[in-house]
């Protein structure tokens, strides 16, 4: 079966700019997770979709942080206006909806914020 | 809230020598628990995972953790390391939702060098 799928693979920009993730999960998988991942430390989960509704957003810094499922499937998330520390690796991930299901990771976005 | 704590951020072993990561977790209820791999630029790759039963678990690329409820523990383990397996390697709880999906929390991880 394919992975999850996530584009760009890199990303630079500066800071106050914009930028958009996109993220395909894999088929059929009802859950999708966005995680934050810096340099050093493990992934922090940013947001959690069940279709196209919002699980949990409550580590989501909504002031410039969004993201968006609106079928269902698909997933984006956007960064307005970027900050240096926003610089990390952005994860896509889903899972099916067991609730001992494991999650399958995307190879993720690098965003580097100058 | 549930937290995990990997106290080894790098270790380095011969390779066809033993391994083990360490892994404690906190979490009010019986854990689902997870180790996973990350290769450098790639995603995390799941190695095993505990819900229930036998405390012993194997994984892929001939991995094992056990499970110790006594030591809030799940320790990860491999008789003869390769070269292939250094990467960085991720400890993570699982709470179950209702409804569905899983809320993973992830610890800092231990980057593992393989020394020829």
């Amino acid at each position: 079966e394919a992975g999850v799928a996530q584009s760009p693979r890199y990303k630079i920009i500066e800071k106050r700019q914009s930028v958009a993730f996109w993220c395909n999960p894999i088929s059929g998988h009802a859950t999708l997770y966005w995680y934050q991942q810096i340099l050093g430390q493990g992934p922090k989960l940013l947001i959690q979709f069940q279709n196209n509704g919002v699980v949990d957003d409550s580590q989501l810094p909504k002031d410039r942080f969004s993201a968006e499922r609106l079928k269902g499937v698909d997933s984006t998330l956007k960064i307005q206006p970027a900050k240096l520390e926003d610089s990390a690796v952005y994860l896509c991930a889903s899972s099916s909806l067991g609730g001992n299901s494991p999650l399958h990771f995307g190879n993720g976005t690098r965003l580097t914020v100058t | 809230a549930q937290s995990v704590t990997q106290p080894d951020i790098h270790i380095t072993v011969s390779e066809g020598a033993s391994l083990e990561l360490r892994c404690n977790y906190s979490y009010g209820a019986t854990p689902y628990l997870f180790w996973y791999v990350q290769s450098p630029g790639q995603g995390l790759q799941l190695l095993l995972k505990y819900f229930s039963g036998d405390t012993l678990v194997q994984g892929i690329k001939g991995f094992e953790a056990e499970f110790k409820r006594s030591q809030s523990s799940f320790n990860l383990r491999k008789p003869s390391v390769h070269w292939s397996d250094a990467a960085e390697y991720f400890c993570a709880v699982g709470a179950g939702l209702t409804g569905g999906g899983n809320k993973l929390t992830f610890g800092t991880g231990t980057q593992l060098k393989v020394e020829l």
